[in-house]
């Protein structure tokens, strides 16, 4: 079945060292959604990706989507402590379900 | 607060008793989502509504799991014989029909726990 790997599981960073974290699939993805879950709460919506070499912005966060719709990205510039938490992606697979598919997850620690 | 509500949120019981819990989606909103979610792991779907129809399952979801939203609003789920694998967060979530962004807006989760 589909499957989407998000890398890296776990990324510790200084305070105001910038963060990636990388999802993938294993076929053609219609669109990618990225949420964020902070310690003890529940997925937040962050934004949608649709168009194949996407890049969407907000503030110090920048989202794409690959050219081939296979892989997605986000990553944060000079990260701070309100930034910690559980980002994940979630892709939709190209002519298949409507119910997207979660990765597993990228936790941020950052460090004061 | 007019955000996904659901209840219990928290449920402790023993390996083969029967649990339900219940899920208010935002009112406007037709589409209502259950997920099961373990440590370390992203939400896993289960199954999804739109108004009170069923349109999928997860072929994961075995026959001790079922799931109603009778009147198109709240929805309830229901796992029989519970074992201890069943130890989770399980989360609602809802979205409106025409929604462009696709966003889905999830509740604070059931923790449930079977000892």
């Amino acid at each position: 079945g589909q499957q989407v790997m998000q890398i890296p599981q776990y990324q510790h960073v200084q305070e105001g060292e910038d963060f990636t974290t990388y999802c993938n699939s294993s076929t053609t993805l219609s669109n990618i959604q990225w949420y964020k879950q902070r310690p003890g709460g529940h997925p937040v919506f962050l934004i949608q990706l649709v168009k194949s070499g996407e890049v969407k912005k907000q503030k110090r966060l920048t989202f794409q989507f690959g050219e081939a719709k296979k892989n997605s990205s986000l990553h944060i510039t000079a990260t701070q402590t309100t930034d910690v938490g559980t980002y994940f992606c979630a892709g939709r697979i190209s002519g298949g379900s409507y119910i997207p598919t979660f990765g597993r997850g990228t936790s941020l620690i950052v460090h004061p | 607060d007019t955000g996904v509500s659901q209840d219990p949120r928290h449920k402790i019981t023993k390996r083969g008793q029967n649990v339900t819990f219940r899920c208010d989606p935002i009112s406007e909103h037709n589409r209502l989502y259950w997920y099961r979610q373990t440590l370390g792991q992203g939400p896993e779907f289960l199954t999804y509504f739109q108004n009170e129809a069923q349109l999928e399952k997860s072929r994961l979801l075995s026959d001790r799991f079922s799931a109603e939203r009778p009147k198109g609003s709240f929805s309830t789920l229901e796992i029989q014989r519970t074992e201890q694998g069943d130890s989770a967060m399980y989360l609602c979530a809802s979205s409106p029909t025409a929604s462009g962004t696709g966003e889905q807006y999830f509740g604070p989760g059931t923790r449930l726990t079977v000892t």
